[in-house]
């Protein structure tokens, strides 16, 4: 089956600095690319998304780069803050029929004011 | 208030007891999904329906049951639990798009279950 590999498990940045979480997947067929953020004891919530026909989407301070030859997509958040801190996790569909998803094990980011 | 809601909240139960954790939406989505969250093995999906009268498995469906007889509710059905069933489970919806794209997930608040 699909398999989302996350990287780094944890990541500790300064506030102001640049944080960027890696992702890479196994399904050549896989289309969406969502990040999902989760804060301490509470639900995931979508933060950004990107589909296989784009190279790049941008929202304020984050965005998400996909390199579909490499089977890789990133999560660039810039000028981190305090509330930025939380678990962020990959995923990707399974094959073409997006009614799956396979999730990255999380990362989990402080930033350090 | 769009929303999922999921009972319990929480729950300690033993092993063997049957026992089912209810999933609603009031957003008229046509797909629901079941996850559980471990530490360090981040979500994984339990069971999928597509609509109502159809589900499939996901990742790691031993142990589990759902069923879909109506739009807004997908209950998740442990009829014998065991002890690895200890996690956190979240029920998310989603509308079904034309042409199968995929859109943001809904996630409820989440059950944290243990099993003795």
């Amino acid at each position: 089956g699909e398999n989302v590999e996350q990287h780094p498990s944890t990541l500790s940045v300064q506030e102001g600095d640049s944080a960027v979480i890696k992702c890479t997947y196994s399904d050549s067929a896989s289309n969406y690319f969502p990040w999902y953020k989760q804060e301490l004891g509470k639900r995931p919530q979508l933060i950004i998304d990107i589909r296989s026909n784009v190279g790049e989407k941008k929202d304020q301070r984050i965005a998400v780069t996909l390199n579909k030859t490499a089977k890789h997509f990133s999560l660039h958040i810039t000028e981190t803050q305090p509330e930025d801190s939380a678990v962020y996790f990959c995923a990707a569909s399974i094959g073409g029929s997006n009614y799956k998803l396979t999730f990255g094990k999380g990362t989990l980011l402080t930033v350090n004011p | 208030e769009a929303q999922v809601t999921q009972n319990p909240r929480y729950l300690i139960t033993v092993t063997g007891k049957k026992l089912t954790v209810t999933c609603s939406q009031n957003m008229n989505h046509e797909y629901m999904s079941w996850y559980r969250q471990d530490p360090g093995l981040g979500l994984r999906q339990i069971y999928y329906s597509m609509n109502v009268e159809v589900t499939d498995k996901g990742d790691v469906p031993e142990g589990y049951k759902v069923s879909r007889k109506e739009k807004r509710n997908f209950p998740l059905i442990l009829e014998s639990p065991s002890p690895n069933q200890t996690s956190l489970y979240f029920c998310a919806s989603r509308r079904g798009i034309a042409g199968g794209r995929t859109g943001e997930l809904f996630f409820g608040e989440g059950s944290r279950l243990t099993v003795l």
